[in-house]
């Protein structure tokens, strides 16, 4: 089966632009997530959705972060605007059911550096 | 919320040797604990992954442990081979109560010299 992906791989944006990325999970994957992984720490939850639906995005900086996830398909993650702290690898996971016990497959990433 | 602390940060054997990770979590109520793989620049994988209902689960040179009562699991990798070579990082959750989601830990990188 395909797995997740995401795009763009790479993005370099200067402190106060606007940044984007996109996520299409595995077809079928009712819950979504997104992840901070800042270099040399584990990878930190920002939202989880399950469809269409926030279930929880209490660690997601809700005054720069954005995210949504329209007809429980793709999603996106929104940062405006940016700042330097925000230089992470942004990842994108889904999993077939929800709970946390349900295996988390992992797209590549999108490496953000904010200068 | 969970708290996850993971040791040692960096982990260099010799190829044939074992490979040991330990990994603490605050939460009593935590039941699900995964082991994900990232080798560099690449995606965290899901290795092994065990449940508050065991103690240990082996699959074939990797195994985890679990004590519930001193709050801690450990990665197990015997007969490291260099393709070993990744930051490991281990996670825990309550996948049925309130705090579903996974709290990782720092990671792990192990390095196995040929």
């Amino acid at each position: 089966e395909a797995g997740v992906a995401q795009s763009p791989r790479y993005k370099i944006i200067e402190k106060r632009q606007s940044v984007a990325f996109w996520c299409n999970p595995i077809s079928g994957h009712a819950t979504l997530y997104w992840y901070q992984q800042i270099l040399g720490q584990g990878p930190k939850l920002l939202i989880q959705f399950q469809n269409n639906g926030v279930v929880d995005d209490s660690q997601l900086p809700k005054d720069r972060f954005s995210a949504e996830r329209l007809k429980g398909v793709d999603s996106t993650l929104k940062i405006q605007p940016a700042k330097l702290e925000d230089s992470a690898v942004y990842l994108c996971a889904s999993s077939l059911l929800w709970g946390a016990d349900n295996e988390q497959f992992f797209g590549p990433g999108t490496r953000l550096t904010v200068l | 919320g969970e708290n996850v602390e993971q040791h040692p940060s960096t982990l260099s054997v010799q190829e044939g040797d074992s490979a040991v990770i330990k990994c603490t979590y605050s939460d009593s109520a935590s039941n699900y604990f995964p082991w994900y793989k990232q080798e560099l620049g690449k995606r965290p994988q899901l290795i092994i992954d065990i449940r508050s209902n065991v103690g240990e689960k082996k699959d074939q040179r990797i195994a985890v442990t679990l004590n519930k009562t001193a709050k801690h699991f450990s990665l197990h990798i015997t007969e490291t081979q260099p393709e070993d070579s990744a930051v490991y990082f281990c996670a825990a959750s309550n996948s049925g109560g309130s705090n579903y989601k996974l709290t990782f830990g720092k990671g792990t990188l192990l390095t196995v010299n040929p």
